[in-house]
């Protein structure tokens, strides 16, 4: 069974410019992640997603950064206008569920490493 | 915020056995402890979870006493390819945000 899938794996664009990532989760996962992850720090919950219902997004920068997911299905991240801060990877991770112990396992994307300059 | 605390790294050699603390002096009642381990250029993948006592699994132990304030995750026999960062969450039933805190974790060095 494929795993998560996240496209790009890389992405350089300069200040200002948008950008937007796609993750594609397991079949049959109704718990979508966005997380954004520093060097040498752990992952950041931006959002999560319960089919195509949004919850958990008060750490999305709103004022720069959308996330949609349509259909409950394929998620995309978007950032318009980019700045040099972040410069970081987007992982996009996917679980059954959160309600039961098991459900609640995650699996992750390789990420997107995203280079601002 | 990170709930949970785990040392920032670890260091032992191939074929012994690695215990890594974590302390969650909140933990509430219906928070699981949960387990991950990242590789460098790879998202993090689930090792264990476990609610209370022991479990075990085919990679690691899980032992998490009584009053559930920490748990300890056991490597057994580890190998060079053991060396990963090992991150430690509290995560409740409803899946909620502030469970979802990674931290900065272990980073674990495995020498020949």
């Amino acid at each position: 069974e494929a795993g998560v899938v996240q496209s790009p794996r890389y992405k350089i664009i300069e200040k200002k410019q948008p950008v937007a990532f796609w993750c594609n989760p397991i079949s049959g996962h109704n718990t979508l992640y966005w997380y954004l992850q520093n060097l040498g720090q752990g992952p950041e919950l931006l959002i999560r997603y319960e089919n195509e219902e949004a919850v958990d997004d008060s750490q999305l920068p709103k004022d720069r950064f959308s996330a949609e997911r349509l259909k409950g299905v394929d998620s995309t991240l978007k950032i318009q206008p980019a700045e040099l801060g972040d410069s970081a990877v987007y992982l996009c991770a996917s679980s059954l569920g959160v309600r039961l112990a098991g459900d609640n396992e995650q699996f992750f994307g390789p990420g997107t490493r995203l280079t601002v300059l | 915020l990170a709930k949970t605390t785990q040392p920032i790294s670890m260091d032992s050699y191939e074929g012994q056995e690695v215990n890594i603390t974590c302390s969650h002096n909140n933990i509430a009642t219906n928070d699981y402890i949960t387990w991950y381990q990242q590789f460098p250029s790879q998202g993090p993948r689930f090792i264990i979870q476990g609610y209370k006592t022991k479990v075990t699994n085919e990679v690691a132990s899980l032992f998490i006493p009584a009053d559930r304030k920490s748990s300890t995750l056991s490597l057994p026999r580890v190998s060079l390819s053991d060396t990963a960062v090992y991150y430690c969450l509290q995560i409740g039933s409803g899946g909620g945000a502030d469970g979802l805190t990674f931290g900065k974790g272990t980073h674990l060095i495995i020498q020949p």
